[in-house]
């Protein structure tokens, strides 16, 4: 099974700075199938970045997802305020899917 | 418009059964392989299941926790998915969502609004 880890657990930045948050499996992704999730509470979770860095329909190019292997990352270029939520990272490679823990990007 | 239904969520006793339902709409349910996920309170997201298209061969795979207790099915002629949860756990209690890419990728580009599952005595 595919362990995921993120960091960092939580990220306080200000509106338009950017964020990186880290994603690293406990072995190599098959086909860099990662993806990358907002979610905002009551909310449903929202797709961001799908094969790591494929970005979804409607996902604004702030928005941008890269690495390979072990090691995958999220960027987002300049915090909007409504940037502000939990971001997951999911390995689909390897049944089963699993994700990571999260980051919770909040306002500083 | 894709749309994602669930239903069927509730509270029920530990040691229990619950079936949920998701209803599809607005795309070929039979081409898509469709995905459980849940999250728990305080929790974060976690990968419940998924089942492939009856032309893909309709496998299931499932997550350690829910191994042989709880079982993914679908009826393409109702353009449905279910989930048939037995043996529930306090730690199964949950918003379950279903979720699909409408192919074959393990990506959710699209989510139900999710039901509620509480296992209490």
């Amino acid at each position: 099974e595919v362990v995921l880890t993120q960091s960092p657990g939580t990220l306080s930045l200000s509106p338009g700075e950017r964020a990186t948050l880290s994603c690293r499996a406990s072995q190599s992704v098959t086909g860099n199938f990662l993806a990358w999730y907002q979610h905002k509470p009551g909310q449903t979770p929202r797709l961001l970045i799908y094969d790591t860095s494929g970005r979804a329909t409607g996902v604004p190019d702030r928005f941008s997802g890269s690495g390979s292997g072990t090691d995958f990352t999220l960027t987002i270029g300049r915090l909007e305020p409504e940037d502000f939520a939990v971001y997951y990272c999911q390995q689909y490679g390897n049944s089963p899917f699993s994700f990571g823990p999260g980051t919770k990007v909040d306002i500083k | 418009e894709v749309q994602l239904v669930e239903s069927g969520g509730g509270l029920v006793k530990p040691g229990g059964s619950l079936r949920l339902s998701c209803a599809a709409s607005g795309f070929t349910f039979s081409n898509a392989w469709m995905t459980w996920v849940r999250l728990a309170p305080g929790k974060g997201l976690e990968w419940v299941g998924r089942i492939k298209s009856r032309t893909a061969g309709g496998t299931t795979n499932y997550a350690a926790p829910v191994e042989g207790r709880f079982t993914i099915s679908r009826d393409d002629s109702k353009n449905t998915l279910y989930l048939q949860m037995n043996s529930l756990k306090t730690e199964d209690t949950a918003v379950y969502y279903c979720a699909t890419s409408l192919g074959q990728s393990g990506a959710s580009h699209y989510w139900g609004q999710g039901t509620q599952v509480t296992v209490s005595s």
